[in-house]
């Protein structure tokens, strides 16, 4: 199985900053790389698949980038919607895996 | 519009069997569409973990630590998806979603989720 782990498990930041998570998988999955965003109570949302490219409908602060075994999901400048848990999902090959997950909240 | 829903009970005594369905709209498992339906849990507190996905051709893949306590069916006419587990114990308590998986792709539509809780 491969396996993502995610850092931080979790970041405290301002409206306006730049936060950056990582995730990093165990063996190589090119770019087959999805990040979610799930707020407390409500199923995820996709934001970003295959490692950069942006789901339709997501706001443009949100990006992705990597391959390979690293990844990471920039948020250019943080809004108060955007306090949540993001999670990663390799979808490379099977069994599918989840990352840890990462909480950013209100510093 | 596109939907997902899932339903079950809520409740489910150990070493029952849980069964849950996914019910769709708004799109169709067509021949050649590369898409899926999965189910995927989440533990209170806890991350998300993939259990099974079922695609158009009936094509079936399951987590490898719960292989032979689930099934996944994809009910004709192909807007039904049905998840049993066998012998479930207090540790399967969950949020169960469902959600479409785009042809090797991610899960890109999720339905709102169901809580299960296994205790006597």
């Amino acid at each position: 199985d491969i396996q993502l782990t995610q850092s931080p498990s979790s970041v405290s930041a301002s409206v306006g900053d730049r936060v950056t998570i990582t995730c990093r998988a165990s063996q190589g999955i090119n770019k087959w790389l999805a990040w979610y965003q799930q707020k407390p109570g409500r199923a995820p949302k996709l934001l970003i698949y295959a490692a950069s490219s942006l789901q339709l409908g997501v706001p443009s602060r949100f990006s992705g980038s990597g391959s390979g075994t690293e990844f990471t999901l920039t948020i250019s400048s943080l809004q108060p919607e955007d306090f949540a848990s993001y999670y990663c999902q390799q979808a490379n090959s099977f069994p599918l895996t989840f990352g840890g997950g990462t909480k950013v909240d209100i510093k | 519009q596109i939907t997902l829903k899932e339903s079950g009970p809520t409740l489910v005594r150990p070493t029952q069997t849980l069964t849950l369905t996914c019910t769709f709209s708004g799109f169709s498992l067509t021949t050649g569409s590369g898409l899926g339906v999965g189910w995927i849990r989440q533990p209170p507190g806890k991350a998300l973990e993939w259990l099974a996905v079922v695609f158009w051709d009936d094509d079936k893949r399951f987590s490898p630590s719960l292989k032979n306590r689930v099934t996944i069916t994809l009910d004709t006419p192909k807007t039904q998806v049905v998840f049993t587990m066998t012998d479930v114990d207090p540790v399967d308590t969950a949020t169960y979603y469902c959600a479409r998986r785009m042809a090797m792709g991610p899960f890109d539509l999720w339905g709102q989720g169901t809580m299960v809780a296994v205790s006597s």
